[in-house]
């Protein structure tokens, strides 16, 4: 069955500093990938979907690369601020479905922007 | 305002009871989902819907019952609750391929 990881310790970066989350994923090769954030008491949601033909993807200070041959994607965030501290899910369809049938999840990264 | 609703936020059971967490979006989207997210575990699906009356087991299904008469509405059902199910349950919504939108979440704790 497929496997996410995602580094599950707390992440500590200093303000203004660049963030990098890793995701690495076995046993699949999907069509796409996604990220979500998740703040404490709080649904997850959604802030970047990259597809298999992508080696990047940006929007405003997020960036996301799609390595499908090291099975691997990274979550930059530049510039940070302690209101990008919360924790970040790494997500893929389960199947080619393009996620209709539902996400797997890793386990999540919990980055803490230090002022 | 359009978006998925869950309710209630908090629910506090006994092992044996039956207890049903709705779930209603306002997008009408197609797909409809259920997770429970544990510590250790991260979201695992539970089931999804593809359309009204169409289900499908997830990961996780063992325990539960869904249905879904109407687009807007996928309400989950544990028959007979067990502390193993004591969990922070989630419900999503999407069309085809696309992100999923989530809820803010049932707090579920069985005694």
């Amino acid at each position: 069955s497929q496997k996410i990881e995602q580094n599950s310790e707390a992440l500590n970066i200093q303000e203004g500093k660049t963030a990098t989350l890793t995701c690495n994923y076995t046993n699949y090769s999907p069509a796409y990938l996604q990220w979500y954030r998740q703040d404490p008491g709080r649904g997850p949601v959604f802030l970047l979907l990259i597809r298999e033909n992508e080696k990047e993807k940006r929007k405003e200070r997020l960036k996301v690369t799609f390595d499908t041959t090291l099975k691997q994607s990274l979550f930059h965030i530049t510039a940070s601020q302690p209101a990008d501290s919360a924790t970040y899910l790494c997500a893929l369809a389960r199947y080619s479905g393009g996620g209709a049938d539902g996400l797997t999840f890793g386990k999540g990264t919990h980055l803490i922007i230090q002022p | 305002d359009a978006g998925i609703t869950q309710s209630p936020r908090y629910k506090i059971t006994e092992t044996g009871r039956q207890v049903t967490l709705m779930c209603h979006q306002t997008w009408s989207h197609s797909y409809m989902f259920w997770y429970r997210q544990d510590l250790g575990h991260g979201l695992r699906l539970i089931y999804y819907s593809a359309a009204a009356d169409i289900t499908d087991k997830g990961e996780v299904p063992d325990g539960y019952v869904v249905s879904r008469s109407k687009t807007e509405n996928f309400p989950l059902t544990l028959e007979s609750a067990t502390r193993s199910q004591t969990s922070v349950y989630f419900c999503a919504s999407s069309e085809w391929g696309q992100p999923q939108h989530f809820g803010d979440g049932t707090r579920l704790s069985i005694l």
